[in-house]
């Protein structure tokens, strides 16, 4: 029983760099969610998406893009990283039932 | 605008309560949510109060939400080193999903 499954969980970039991280669930959750936690400052949402086919801007999306590729998968982009993207990055999954919001494991991502 | 504020370090002896507290400015706000978050490791959930309920306990966790000042507190009784970690607060609207704003965080260390 996975639950949210990020990949990778460290990468180092250089600035400039482009990826993809990944994420999936795996409780047939409708919604998924980009999170970035940086020290003193909480977790602040990048992108959702509240269902399948629809994705949204949240608190700080700039730079980033995002894909719901089918229900279970949810990627976020970086096309052009810089040192300011240097962060932890959660993706989460929930369902109607207000109590479940389920978090993946985080990646760690530098930019240098 | 949405914004929810918590101290950032608490001190406790094990055995002692704990009581870590949040205030928060969405009068909108319908759930709020307690999340522990361990070294390197996600979020997970603790438990969560609907607006119209000034108290919730489970087992040694009491939530407390003073609705009128906008404050909600978590009490952890009994603490053990296991309990330390850092602890959220966060709220959502009464939207279909969960669009969580999160506080700063409360890192809790709890010594022998």
């Amino acid at each position: 029983n996975a639950g949210v499954t990020q990949t990778p969980k460290f990468q180092v970039l250089k600035t400039g760099q482009s990826m993809t991280l990944q994420c999936a669930q795996d409780m047939n959750h409708n919604s998924m969610y980009w999170y970035r936690q940086d020290p003193g400052m909480g977790l602040r949402l990048i992108y959702y998406s509240a269902s399948e086919g629809t994705t949204d801007k949240g608190e700080v999306p700039n730079g980033y893009n995002v894909s719901r590729l089918n229900k279970r998968e949810f990627s976020l982009r970086l096309e052009s990283a810089a040192p300011s993207q240097t962060s932890v990055y959660f993706c989460a999954s929930s369902d109607r039932d207000r109590g479940s919001t389920f978090f993946g494991q985080g990646t760690r991502l530098t930019v240098v | 605008g949405e914004d929810v504020e918590q101290s950032l370090f608490l001190s406790v002896r094990e055995g002692d309560s704990s009581v870590i507290n949040c205030t928060y400015t969405d009068s909108s706000s319908t759930y709020l949510y307690w999340y522990k978050q361990e070294p390197g490791a996600g979020l997970q959930l603790l438990t969560y109060i609907f607006s119209n309920m000034d108290m919730k306990q489970d087992q040694r966790l009491t939530v407390l939400l003073n609705k009128k000042d906008k404050h909600l507190s978590l009490r952890i009784a009994d603490t053990q080193t296991g309990d330390s970690a850092i602890y959220f607060c966060a709220e959502s609207m009464n939207t279909g999903f969960q669009k969580l704003v999160f506080g700063t965080g409360t890192r809790l260390l709890v010594s022998p």
